[in-house]
């Protein structure tokens, strides 16, 4: 399985200040056939299910504000909120989804705060 | 628009069988071309893919509970199932059923998600 490490667990942020989480898979998940990165950012916020953010590494999903931005590529990868606003307090996993024959993992997940 | 709803036992005992459906609303499944999934989340804890399928026959499991797993799909009542066998207090969790998002394929992220469902294992 590749595993996926995210850091840190947890930050403390101010409103409006920049919030950096970073993803760290085990092996790298850039298909080169297509030169796609077979990586997904998802938000999770108390009681709900995950929503996806991004897909592709840094595809936004329709309706997604576009202060959260994914990058990277191979084994490291990050997502960022630029501006940190109250309705981003949420838990932010990474899941590769390379694996073929598929077995997805998911990164352990990084709680965001304000500081 | 498209809406995923869980249902099933909230409590299982040790041992038995959890069986989850996951109802389609908004769309059907025969004709999305889309890959559906369920995923679980023990309390307090990370994401777990369990497995994905393809309504015309395509079905994976993740490795660590391909024996204990079976997804099957019920293309008349639009609904998919979830059978999780010889289940023990570590298969507590949030079950949730999704939708994989491109079309056709199954290598992709999950792009909308039912609320989930709490299913406890404890006698």
């Amino acid at each position: 399985d590749i595993v996926m490490t995210q850091s840190p667990d947890s930050l403390a942020v101010s409103l409006g200040e920049r919030a950096t989480i970073n993803c760290k898979s085990s092996q790298s998940v850039l298909y080169s056939s297509n030169n796609r990165n077979y990586l997904a950012w998802y938000q999770q916020k108390p009681g709900q299910p995950p929503k996806l953010l991004i897909s592709w590494a840094s595809t936004r999903e329709s309706g997604v504000p576009d202060r959260f931005s994914g990058s990277g590529s191979g084994t490291d990868f990050t997502l960022t909120i630029s501006s940190l606003q109250a309705e981003d307090v949420a838990v932010y996993y990474c899941h590769q989804y390379y694996t073929n024959p598929p077995s997805f993992t998911f990164g352990g997940g990084t709680k965001v705060e304000i500081k | 628009q498209l809406q995923l709803q869980e249902s099933g036992p909230g409590l299982v005992r040790p041992s038995e069988t959890l069986s989850l459906t996951c109802t389609v609303s908004g769309g059907s499944i025969s004709s999305s071309s889309h890959y559906w999934g369920w995923i679980r989340q023990p309390p307090g804890k990370g994401l777990e893919w369990i497995g994905s399928f393809y309504y015309s026959g395509s079905t994976y499991y993740n490795p660590s509970l391909r024996s204990r797993v079976t997804i099957s799909v019920d293309t008349s009542n639009n609904e998919f199932s979830l059978k999780l066998s010889s289940v023990t207090a570590a298969d507590t969790a949030f079950y949730y059923c999704a939708r994989h998002r491109e079309f056709q394929l199954v290598r992709c992220a999950f792009d909308l998600w039912g609320r989930g469902t709490l299913v406890t294992v404890s006698s």
